[in-house]
């Protein structure tokens, strides 16, 4: 089975750096996404990590680390629109279906 | 592109009614997904579809919830005498599994289920 934790809400100031985390324990590991989900939209695509280390794609980075079951979604220069929920799924073995986190809700203020 | 579309975006329904709910996901996608999303809960899934291969069921709650994908693209869940715990967010998702690449899935808008 899949287990994935992530906090429930997080606050943060225009312009500062924010980093949600998501731990996970799976029966079998075949990478890691992160989503945002504005309220009432559909979620999109962040990032993905399959290997351990740091990705980064712009002000969004996305960091795992399999041995410890550990990611880390970093958020720079936060800006308004970045208020969302921010949802940690992770894909099991094979390339098909992926367990999600319950999100974490992130409100930005000025 | 056109994205994945969902129909209709809200319905409400009385309980013991049946509804369907249909998901158009992207051209050329063969993995097809529906997940439901209830109120401060993650997303949770229902159904996959993968080509001309038999669905992943594993995630249908109940016997009420069956789903079909016609022709390889649309695909209709369809709950049957609809109880109050099924209101939520029905969600859809299609993706794309070829050689390489991370197989992201992309979103629907979801449907709103009501029930009354």
């Amino acid at each position: 089975g899949q287990n994935i934790d992530q906090p429930t809400e997080m606050t943060a100031t225009e312009g500062a750096i924010v980093q949600i985390n998501c731990t996970y324990q799976t029966s079998g590991f075949n990478g890691l996404f992160w989503y945002q989900q504005h309220a009432g939209e559909a979620p999109t695509f962040l990032s993905y990590n399959v290997l351990d280390g740091l990705e980064e794609k712009g002000r969004f980075s996305s960091f795992l680390s399999r041995s410890k079951g550990y990611s880390y979604l970093l958020l720079k220069e936060l800006q308004m629109k970045d208020s969302a929920s921010y949802l940690c799924a992770v894909r099991d073995m094979g390339y098909s279906t992926l367990t999600f986190g319950k999100g974490t809700m992130l409100l930005v203020s000025p | 592109g056109a994205g994945v579309s969902q129909s209709p975006s809200n319905k409400v329904t009385e309980k013991g009614k049946d509804v369907e709910l249909r998901c158009d996901p992207i051209s050329g996608h063969t993995a097809l997904y529906w997940y439901r999303q209830s109120l401060g809960q993650g997303l949770e899934f229902l159904i996959y579809f993968q080509g001309n291969s038999a669905p992943d069921k594993s995630g249908l709650p109940s016997d009420r919830f069956s789903a079909e994908r016609t022709g390889g693209s649309v695909s209709t869940l369809t709950i049957q005498r609809t109880q109050q715990e099924d209101s939520a967010v029905y969600l859809c998702a299609s993706s794309f599994p070829g050689a390489g690449g991370t197989f992201e899935q992309y979103f629907g808008p979801g449907t709103r289920l009501t029930v009354t």
